[in-house]
């Protein structure tokens, strides 16, 4: 089936130690998204890429930054994780263009403690 | 910019009883409407969606939603919940020209038996 796929599932990093979550989609979506979703919140979008292009929230803050080598796979890269980044973090994925909408389709998620 | 309200951030509702979840928006643009179904520790999955036509709109699992544009609403309803609905709901709207979702803060669906 196709689908979105985040590894791994559980990530424990130290305070201050980088940390790279993974996302693959096996949907060919063009666009992919990252979200942060802290205990009983909404997800809050950090970013997204529309094909190769990145596109920044105005309020992620410069720790979190991303990468997207192909259309396949997508990463969120935390440089230096506080305590206040423990949360789970979703990707989503979607088709935009070509006159038809498409709605997001979520990974699984990753939960992130930092100790 | 587009906002979301949900009334209810928790809703206890017996088994076998009908439940319906508010979700009010505010934006100065047509929009699409979603609601998604997140279990605990898992992503989420869309339960269905509005994008233009019928006003009411049927989705997975026995859900469905009515689009109300005098209102600026789309409230959730199922008529009949079972243990495995207890999940959290989140309303979402997005541009009807983009794609970025904005979420509500989610009502916590809670059935018991």
């Amino acid at each position: 089936d196709a689908m979105v796929i985040q590894n791994p599932r559980y990530q424990v990093t130290q305070f201050g130690k980088p940390v790279t979550l993974s996302c693959s989609q096996t949907l060919n979506h063009n666009v992919m998204y990252w979200y942060q979703q802290k205990s009983s919140q909404a997800p809050k979008l950090l970013f997204h890429y529309y094909d190769k292009d990145f596109n920044n929230e105005a309020d992620t803050p410069d720790n979190f930054q991303s990468r997207r080598p192909n259309t396949s796979f997508c990463f969120l890269d935390i440089r230096s994780p506080g305590l206040g980044d423990a949360a789970m973090y979703l990707c989503a994925t979607s088709r935009v263009g070509t006159g038809k909408v498409d709605e997001q389709y979520f990974g699984p998620g990753t939960r992130l403690t930092v100790t | 910019a587009q906002s979301v309200t949900q009334l209810d951030s928790q809703v206890p509702v017996f088994e076998e009883a009908p439940v319906e979840l508010r979700c009010n928006y505010s934006s100065s643009v047509s929009v699409y409407l979603f609601w998604y179904v997140q279990y605990p520790n898992q992503g989420l999955q869309l339960l269905l969606k509005y994008l233009s036509g019928s006003t009411l709109v049927k989705g997975i699992n026995g859900f469905e939603a009515e689009f109300n544009k005098s209102q600026t609403s789309f409230h959730l309803r199922k008529p009949s919940v079972h243990i495995s609905d207890t999940a959290e709901y989140f309303c979402a709207v997005s541009k009807a020209a983009g794609n970025k979702l904005t979420f509500g803060g989610g009502t916590r669906v809670l059935v018991k038996p």
